[in-house]
């Protein structure tokens, strides 16, 4: 979709390094989700952010969403080669809920 | 149960067979989903079911023809589908039509690969 922006489109680290991947909307955002997918299977929940501000944590992964709530960042604190795969982030508005839109995913692979 | 299951995983159809997806989901989800997943993209909605009535279609063309027979279930059914059909189809659920009064969001199911021949 056109209303999210994800960035970068793919990255490659070196195990242990850190990462930040984007999400960027030009609209106010009702709900972010963070998904995780291998290629060629189902979606995977990460995190769920609601309000201006909010920051979450699982285990190496923290996701925030900014204030005005059009931005989202996950980042990756040493990262594993079991981190790799897909992420998307998707979005509620408040005027379609149950639309849930996606952003054009980011392809991470970790080398060892 | 904090899952979503899909049946088949994979299905291999040509272009005059009839077939059906099958989706299945105990949480007590009022709300279900399909997408479709082109390779190398991401996932774009086709119809939502709300408290097992059709409330969104996305413009999805008359090949494809959802049900929801009761509250846990979703089909999809194919018909005289097309090559460009071909796709990774998933389905999903939430409480109550979005994914913010859950702690898990949209919970998606693995998908079905389809291939049409």
């Amino acid at each position: 979709s056109q209303e999210l922006e994800q960035s970068p489109q793919s990255l490659i680290v070196q195990e242990g390094k850190n990462l930040t991947i984007n999400c960027t909307s030009s609209k106010t955002l009702y709900g972010l989700y963070w998904y995780k997918q291998k290629y060629g299977e189902g979606l995977i929940f990460l995190m769920m952010l609601q309000k201006g501000g909010e920051e979450k944590s699982h285990e190496k992964i923290t996701a925030k969403l900014d204030e005005k709530k059009q931005q989202s960042s996950l980042h990756i604190t040493a990262s594993q080669p079991s981190h790799a795969g897909i992420y998307l982030c998707g979005a509620d508005r408040r005027s379609t809920l149950g639309r849930l839109y996606f952003g054009r995913g980011t392809q991470l692979t970790v080398w060892p | 149960d904090t899952e979503v299951t899909q049946t088949p995983k994979h299905l291999v159809m040509g272009m005059t067979n009839k077939k059906s997806l099958k989706c299945e989901q105990h949480m007590g989800h009022r709300a279900m989903y399909w997408y479709k997943q082109k390779a190398k993209k991401p996932p774009e909605l086709m119809f939502v079911y709300s408290y097992e009535k059709l409330s969104i279609n996305e413009s999805v063309p008359s090949r494809f023809s959802p049900e929801c027979p009761n509250s846990s279930l979703l089909n999809l059914h194919l018909h005289a589908l097309q090559p460009e059909d071909s796709a990774l189809y998933l389905c999903a659920s939430s409480q109550e039509g979005t994914g913010l009064y859950s702690n898990y969001g949209y919970t998606f199911g693995s998908g079905t690969r389809l291939t049409v021949v």
